[in-house]
């Protein structure tokens, strides 16, 4: 069974930092490419990042470019993302999200997702 | 900046047909995806390459795609469908993007 599991979630004041990790079994974790994606309070989903499955190549969202780096230690199966300059509509739940690919791509699991809450 | 557009609302009544509409230019030139999103869950895979069903998706979930608009259809609604849908969209240029998202009632 495909798990993702996230943390490292919690309240950062504006303009410090954060890591996210997603630890992921079930699946050979080196074999595919992987996503965050978040969601504001009461907000709809929002793409922020990709990375290729041997971690080669990255994509960001213009609204983070610069500030988040997503990264990946296939040797652990786990997934990460350092958010730095953090502004208060960051907060929102970040989901970790495995890539699937048939003619595009496409999020085929989620994890659970952890909570990050930006205020002073 | 690519945007994909969903109306906020779809109410349907048990037993009958919901259709959630994703609308973006050119769209039919893309694949689109949805996902389902209960409240306090993560969301779910239902449709992906615009009409398919991942496996454990039931039958009455369909999916199309053509011109400027793309659409998520439930067949024989059922309580359990009572969501939050989402379109999602891929391509070299735009990336990643996903529509504005539906809340779907079932009366």
């Amino acid at each position: 069974e495909v798990q993702l599991v996230e943390s490292g979630g919690g309240l950062v004041q504006p303009g410090g930092s954060l890591r996210l990790s997603c630890a992921a079994s079930g699946f050979t974790f080196s074999n595919y490419a992987m996503h965050w994606v978040r969601q504001a309070p009461g907000k709809g989903l929002e793409y922020v990042s990709a990375i290729t499955s041997n971690g080669g190549s990255t994509h960001y969202a213009n609204s983070v470019k610069g500030r988040f780096t997503i990264s990946r230690d296939n040797s652990k199966n786990i997934l990460y993302l350092q958010m730095g300059s953090l502004r208060a509509e960051d907060m929102a739940v970040y989901y970790c999200a495995r890539a699937g690919y048939s003619s595009s791509w496409y999020m085929d699991y989620w994890g659970q997702g952890t909570l990050v809450i930006v205020s002073s | 900046s690519y945007e994909l557009t969903q109306p906020p609302s779809v109410s349907v009544s048990p037993g009958q047909t919901a259709s959630i509409t994703c609308s973006g230019d050119r769209l039919g030139n893309k694949f689109a995806c949805w996902y389902q999103q209960k409240p306090g869950q993560s969301p779910v895979l239902v449709i992906y390459q615009d009409d398919k069903r991942p496996s454990g998706i039931p039958e009455r979930f369909s999916g199309s795609n053509s011109g400027n608009t793309a659409t998520l259809t439930i067949s024989g609604t059922q309580a359990m469908d009572e969501a939050d849908y989402y379109c999602q969209a891929w391509d070299s240029s735009t990336s990643y993007v996903f529509g504005t998202g539906t809340k779907v009632t079932v009366l």
